[in-house]
């Protein structure tokens, strides 16, 4: 019930395409869900991050759809280049024994060709 | 975004021996910092969270006595790898959490890689 499920594991986009990533959980607690872009050997930024009482959310290429009912959320990535190639990790916050934690998801590796 | 330093960003150290790593919130006070650790091409696995003036708490798995927090201040966090051993070698990052509109923002560090040979 803790996991965030996150797919695909790897990804391929041609430069000027649409990068899709989803994410899933299960537990309604989730309160908060940001999306993190990492480069090797860096530590993970934080992108872009929504709260469930909202669908969308955009900030220049990167938006993020929200689906509530169906426990789903994804990042959208615009007109892709080569400089967005990263892992990306989507993630879930909810308060937990007191402090808030943040579940993370497996990681997507995102190459965009030039 | 906030800005979280954490240093070093590399070390190697010899079996045996221990590690201390710093991680600070340069620019905004921490409710709660945590402590990360990352395998190649894996997510993140979380060791520890720590809040100012108290004493960290575990995951499950996570051996207390083997690595050492210490949450001195709002701004700064420390995480000690004693007598450190080749299994040890991994890339550990902090993040610092602050509220925000918005809702909790958790921030990471640069991440360190610490190699034991």
């Amino acid at each position: 019930q803790q996991q965030v499920k996150q797919s695909p594991q790897s990804l391929i986009v041609q430069k000027g395409g649409i990068s899709i990533i989803n994410c899933a959980y299960e537990n309604t607690a989730f309160d908060y869900f940001p999306w993190y872009q990492q480069f090797p050997g860096k530590g993970p930024a934080l992108l872009i991050a929504i709260r469930p009482d909202v669908s969308e959310k955009k900030e220049g290429r990167f938006t993020i759809s929200f689906n509530k009912s169906a426990k789903q959320f994804s990042l959208h990535i615009m007109d892709s280049q080569p400089g967005d190639s990263a892992t990306y990790f989507c993630a879930a916050g909810a308060k937990a024994s007191g402090t808030y934690k943040y579940i993370f998801g497996t990681g997507t590796r995102l190459k965009v060709l030039a | 975004g906030a800005v979280v330093s954490q240093h070093p960003s590399r070390v190697i150290c010899k079996s045996g021996t221990s590690v201390k790593i710093e991680c600070r919130s340069l620019d905004f006070q921490a409710t709660t910092m945590f402590w990360y650790r990352q395998f190649p091409k894996q997510s993140l696995m979380l060791m520890a969270t720590s809040n100012e003036g108290s004493k960290a708490t575990y995951e499950q798995g996570v051996e207390k006595d083997k690595f050492l927090i210490n949450h001195a201040s709002l701004t700064l966090s420390t995480l000690t790898v004693t007598s450190a051993h080749p299994e040890d070698s991994s890339f550990y990052i902090c993040s610092a959490s602050r509220q925000a509109q918005a809702g909790t923002e958790a921030f990471f560090g640069q991440g360190t890689r610490l190699t034991v040979v």
